[in-house]
């Protein structure tokens, strides 16, 4: 069993719809971070959560330490939303950063 | 715009040869790690480097290897290429004291062994 776990894998959405993706941890932490990663590779940083929830623009992260669970809602989809969506979780390894842990991702697409 | 560049974008070797991957970090990113991105799959951890020494390693074999230099860059070098090598390869960033919240990602090497 993965360490960190997503879900749905994949997600089809028209475009103004909510969205909803989910991770799942196993492992204590401190944070979580929410990635997005288009077709081509590049991987962009959405949010670093550690409690409560974050917002940025109509992108919105929750997280409930207890329960080892975090959500990332994208409101009013566009199809300009469509990537990877991966949720990646520290692990220590020693000196100045952790590495991460990366779920498999959730690919999302958003139709017009 | 990324702060850290990665070359090449993509490249194709032949089973059995050589790659050397490389990757330009922030100016004071003193920690870099390399990730291995197989198709459909979350990136996994390969090492990390500090202070142009490894720090980390995950579950790869030794024909992965790495140097990270005194300018910010670094090297990801695979000896004996595999077919199962085919990836995506990522390095990211980060400058001392700021963890995951100063983690810089590159674009990515796709890399093709045929």
């Amino acid at each position: 069993k993965n360490e960190v776990e997503q879900s749905p894998q994949n997600l089809t959405a028209q475009e103004g719809e909510f969205i909803t993706i989910n991770c799942s941890y196993s492992v204590g932490i401190s944070a979580l971070h929410w990635l997005q990663q288009h077709p081509g590779g590049g991987i962009v940083s959405l949010f670093m959560l550690s409690s409560g929830k974050k917002k940025h623009g109509r992108l919105i992260a929750t997280i409930n330490i207890q329960e080892k669970h975090s959500s990332l809602h994208i409101t009013a989809s566009h199809p300009r939303d469509s990537a990877v969506y991966i949720c990646a979780v520290p692990r220590g390894y020693g000196g100045a950063t952790n590495k991460l842990i990366f779920g498999t991702g959730t690919l999302l697409a958003v139709q017009p | 715009e990324t702060g850290v560049t990665q070359s090449p974008t993509h490249l194709i070797k032949t089973r059995g040869q050589q790659v050397t991957l490389r990757c330009s970090s922030q100016s004071g990113h003193n920690t870099v790690s390399w990730y291995q991105q197989a198709l459909g799959q979350g990136p996994q951890f390969i090492f990390q480097y500090y202070r142009e020494e490894e720090n980390g390693r995950g579950n790869f074999p030794p024909r992965f290897s790495g140097l990270q230099f005194p300018n910010y860059s670094s090297e990801l070098n695979v000896n004996a290429l595999e077919l199962d090598d085919s990836a995506l390869y990522l390095c990211a960033s980060s400058a001392p004291g700021q963890g995951l919240y100063g983690y810089t990602f590159g674009s990515g090497t796709r890399l093709t062994v045929v």
